[in-house]
């Protein structure tokens, strides 16, 4: 099993509507989590970090759920420029060092 | 959000040398940075981790040889591919963690490496 998995998709959504993301984890003591989006040969860019009480920012909404080992990403009101792979990232902090896992990514497709 | 450097963002070069590709945090320091490699539409791939002061924990199948990082810095890290061939032609990309929580990690814009 991987340590994170993601749904690959793609996910073809059409302008205005809701997706959501589900992200898995194997290690019950990552500590960290975050959702980055990465356009098309870019680097990845950080969306939100992950709390457990759950997190918003504009249309975008992150939750975390440590009991069953996964986070997800809601995205409202989809717009053109969502388009992108959505990568779900899982961080370890120990000793001062830290072991960050990717997923592989969901690509999204928002389509006019 | 912080700013993360790294240096050149192209390259081409000729097999059988080497290049040497910095990443630089700009405004925060970072013990640890990470060394990403991505083939075209394939996912990011973790080549090594690059702490402060210490040697870097390379991922498995990463040549440690072939692939030297130096860090030298709170700020900077260096990835040097040594005796470059064309099979080595990616997109290099280097992070930086914040040393202070929520621990998110920043990305350089990006090395394209081509060898010819």
């Amino acid at each position: 099993r991987k340590e994170v998995e993601q749904d690959p998709g793609p996910f073809n959504v059409p302008e205005g509507a809701t997706v959501a993301f589900n992200c898995t984890y194997s290690n019950s003591a990552s500590q960290s989590f975050f959702w980055y989006r990465q356009d098309c040969r870019k680097e990845p860019k950080l969306l939100m970090s992950v709390y457990s009480s759950g997190n918003e920012d504009g249309r975008f909404t992150a939750q975390l759920n440590r009991a069953s080992q996964y986070i997800s990403l809601l995205i409202r009101d989809s717009k053109l420029s969502d388009s992108a792979t959505y990568l779900c990232v899982v961080t370890i902090h120990s000793g001062g060092y830290q072991k960050v896992t990717f997923g592989t990514g969901t690509k999204l497709q928002v389509i006019p | 959000g912080a700013v993360v450097s790294q240096h050149p963002s192209r390259v081409i070069c000729k097999s059988g040398t080497s290049v040497k590709i910095e990443c630089r945090s700009l405004d925060f320091q970072a013990t640890t940075m990470f060394w990403y490699r991505q083939f075209p539409k394939q996912s990011l791939m973790l080549m090594a981790t690059s702490n402060e002061g210490s040697k870097a924990t390379y991922e498995q199948g990463v040549e440690k040889d072939k692939f030297l990082i130096n860090h030298a810095s709170l700020t900077l890290s260096t990835l040097t591919v040594t005796s470059a061939h064309p099979e080595d032609s990616s997109f290099y990309i280097c992070s930086a963690v914040r040393d202070r929580g929520p621990y998110e990690q920043y990305f350089g814009p990006g090395t394209r490496l081509t060898v010819t």
